[in-house]
């Protein structure tokens, strides 16, 4: 089990501003990075997957980048909407007994008012 | 696509009765699927591996024969909390991984909604 801190625990914007949220992992023994958007009542929807490092992935106005060397990842939201409002989280990789699983942390929870 | 389900999305007991949760695949086959559980103000945390056809492997500190795991098809895990107490109360989801893929630690998972659990 790794240990995945991402912060703040929680955010709140005004729509139209621009956002962005951290997750701190392990260095050693990297092997992907899972970003995913959770929404209330809903279930988890992936947004990204980093491998290397340097990586930087874009979905319409929310962006991803990985620093694999230091052990983080931070997500932008760009004029944040008040349906972004969700939360985020992120989830590296890891060997288990049962293959590849998933680490989370907490999660960033994003309230955008209009 | 990859739409996975789960049943019920929330279920109230009583001490001691047997709970048992479903998770489908819908418009994909998965080969293996994943039980989380998440306590309040905590994290997903993984309980155990399905397979199909063969045994679940359990995380570190989950009672096997607590919580049993059934991988019958390619498209159904079941997740039965026996005699459930309590301190199991608690928010349960799965996730599965297509059947089609590798299974290298770059594989999106695909999450069912939740079911969230209480006892009395």
């Amino acid at each position: 089990i790794l240990n995945v801190e991402q912060s703040p625990q929680s955010l709140h914007v005004q729509e139209g501003d621009s956002t962005n949220f951290t997750c701190s992992f392990p260095s050693s023994n990297f092997y992907a990075l899972h970003w995913y958007r959770w929404e209330t009542a809903k279930s988890p929807e992936a947004l990204f997957v980093m491998t290397l490092n340097g990586d930087e992935k874009k979905k319409g106005r929310i962006s991803a980048t990985l620093n694999t060397k230091e052990g983080y990842s931070y997500l932008y939201i760009k004029g944040s909407q008040p349906e972004d409002s969700a939360t985020y989280l992120c989830a590296p990789s890891s060997n288990s007994n049962s293959g590849y699983a998933l680490n989370f942390g907490k999660g960033t929870s994003l309230l955008v008012t209009p | 696509g990859a739409v996975v389900s789960q049943h019920p999305s929330w279920v109230i007991c009583k001490s001691g009765t047997s709970v048992k949760i479903e998770c489908r695949s819908l418009d994909f086959q998965a080969t293996t699927m994943f039980w989380y559980r998440q306590f309040p103000k905590q994290s997903l945390m993984l309980m155990a591996t399905s397979n199909e056809g063969s045994k679940a492997t359990y995380e570190q500190g989950v009672e096997k024969d607590k919580f049993l795991i059934n991988h019958a098809s390619l498209t159904l895990s079941t997740l039965t909390v026996t005699s459930a107490h309590p301190e199991d109360s608690s928010f349960y989801i799965c996730s599965a991984r297509d059947s089609r893929t590798s299974g290298a630690p770059w594989e999106t998972q695909y999450f069912g909604p939740g079911t969230r659990l209480l006892v009395l």
